[in-house]
């Protein structure tokens, strides 16, 4: 159950897109569509972004879509916005009704 | 619209116990998997725990099986974890979280209720 492993942070200015790699291991990431990516702003909790790996729940701009190839999940965040600037968090199914959380990404908007 | 409201944080020195509580509303509680997310002060995100919607299934995070427990009260539309011989590393702000797509996201969240550990 070792963390996913996500850049620290990434800088961007506003407008331009950003992708954030989520790397795990053929046990999670690589072994099923069960990614998920959360936003949390400071003092508040998390908010799902995307699920099975591509998919958008109602309300979440079309800004913001995932993807997966092998061992690693990217989140991409298209026309990034100042509201943006969040941590952003992917999960994935584990195996055996566990799952686990990628290390963290701060987004800043320049 | 969709409530989950935690409660049951506080100060506790190792060793000691708690119990966190989190009563649901919106949503029809007993048809559909829980979890317990945990997140220490200025970390990432921890899973701590899952029920099933009947409460005849139960899995943990390796370092609390043993410690912990997760149930639920589906008569009280409440979940519970009974967290017991507490660690310092236990020092977090607790979620109760679900869904009602699949077991496997998180598309509801409590507001945390913060745990203390002290040695």
């Amino acid at each position: 159950q070792s963390a996913l492993t996500q850049p620290r942070s990434v800088s961007v200015s506003p407008g331009q897109s950003v992708s954030i790699s989520c790397t795990g291991t053929s046990s999670d990431v690589g072994g099923y569509n069960y990614v998920s990516w959360y936003q949390q702003h400071p003092g508040k909790a998390p908010k799902l972004m995307i699920y099975d790996v591509t998919k958008r729940p109602s309300g979440v701009p079309d800004r913001f879509s995932g993807s997966k190839s092998g061992n690693t999940a990217s989140l991409t965040i298209s026309g990034l916005q100042a509201e943006d600037e969040a941590d952003y968090y992917c999960c994935s199914y584990a195996g055996s009704y566990t799952y686990v959380f990628g290390t963290g990404t701060q987004v800043t908007v320049l | 619209q969709v409530q989950l409201v935690e409660s049951g944080g506080g100060v506790v020195q190792s060793g000691r116990s708690l119990r966190l509580s989190c009563v649901v509303s919106g949503f029809i509680f007993s048809k559909y998997g829980m979890h317990w997310v945990r997140q220490a002060p200025g970390k990432g995100l921890e899973w701590v725990a899952l029920i099933w919607n009947d409460g005849s299934k139960e899995y943990y995070l390796d370092s609390v099986r043993g410690r912990f427990t997760i149930s639920r009260d589906n008569s009280k539309n409440t979940l519970y974890l009974q967290m017991n011989s507490l660690r310092v590393e236990d020092t977090a702000v607790y979620y109760c979280a679900g869904s009602t797509v699949t077991t496997d996201i998180f598309n509801y969240w409590g507001q945390g209720t913060l745990v203390s550990v002290s040695s």
